[in-house]
């Protein structure tokens, strides 16, 4: 069974940088579409940025210029690096596949990273 | 503010049936973009319940169903049990980006 697993969530500092990682596990990153998603504190899904199996990148206007996804195939995992970090990043940040078997849905889950912005 | 409006409650007792509007535009749902469905259990990762407007992926019920009409979709639950309770989430597409719409938390009375 494919699974998802994000790491590298932490508390930064407004201004600050981090880079948050997701490993695949039973599926290929090279070969799908993966996605990032955040829920800040009682709040609803956002998604925030794609990279198709192609390594084309889409991003949230809200995200745009701030945040980059990237891919690392040999390590099979993929990367959100977020720089300027606000407190209304605060949030719960997810990874998903986009599968083609399920017309683009985001099918595999992984359990979410806590990143808290906060001085 | 949401650019998919979804009601942000609804209830139902037990054994009857639910649905959930997801209202769009003719720039995202009525642009014949397709529409899926999350399932969110608390505090737990979201889960696919249907995609492509109508379709169920294997393992999920067929008390769940999906339809898509102009520029709204809808999610019905038939047969409510007490584990149906969770928040729902549309999904879409506008110029080929994703968006979520509010979330609809259900309630089994």
């Amino acid at each position: 069974e494919a699974q998802l697993e994000e790491s590298g969530g932490a508390l930064v500092r407004p201004g600050g940088s981090l880079k948050i990682s997701c490993a695949a596990v039973d599926l290929t990153v090279r070969g799908n579409s993966m996605t990032w998603v955040r829920q800040a504190p009682g709040k609803g899904l956002e998604w925030l940025a794609d990279i198709s199996s192609g390594g084309k990148m889409y991003y949230a206007e809200s995200v745009k210029g701030r945040f980059t996804v990237s891919s690392d195939y040999e390590k099979n995992t993929f990367h959100l690096e977020m720089t300027d970090l606000r407190p209304d990043d605060t949030a719960v940040y997810f990874c998903a596949r986009a599968g083609d078997h399920v017309y683009d849905a985001f099918d595999v889950w992984g359990r979410g990273t806590q990143v808290t912005v906060a001085s | 503010q949401s650019v998919l409006t979804q009601p942000p409650s609804v209830s139902g007792a037990p054994g009857q049936r639910v649905t959930i509007s997801c209202s769009g535009s003719s720039s995202n749902i009525g642009a014949d973009y397709d529409v899926h469905w999350y399932q969110q259990l608390p505090g737990t990762a979201p889960r696919l319940l249907i995609y492509g407007n109508d379709n169920r992926p294997s393992g999920v019920p067929d008390r769940f169903s999906g339809t898509k009409s102009g520029t709204s979709a809808s999610l019905a639950i038939s047969g409510l049990q007490a584990a149906d309770e969770a928040i729902y989430y549309c999904q879409s597409y506008e110029s080929a980006l994703r968006l979520f719409g509010g979330g609809t938390k259900l309630t089994v009375l």
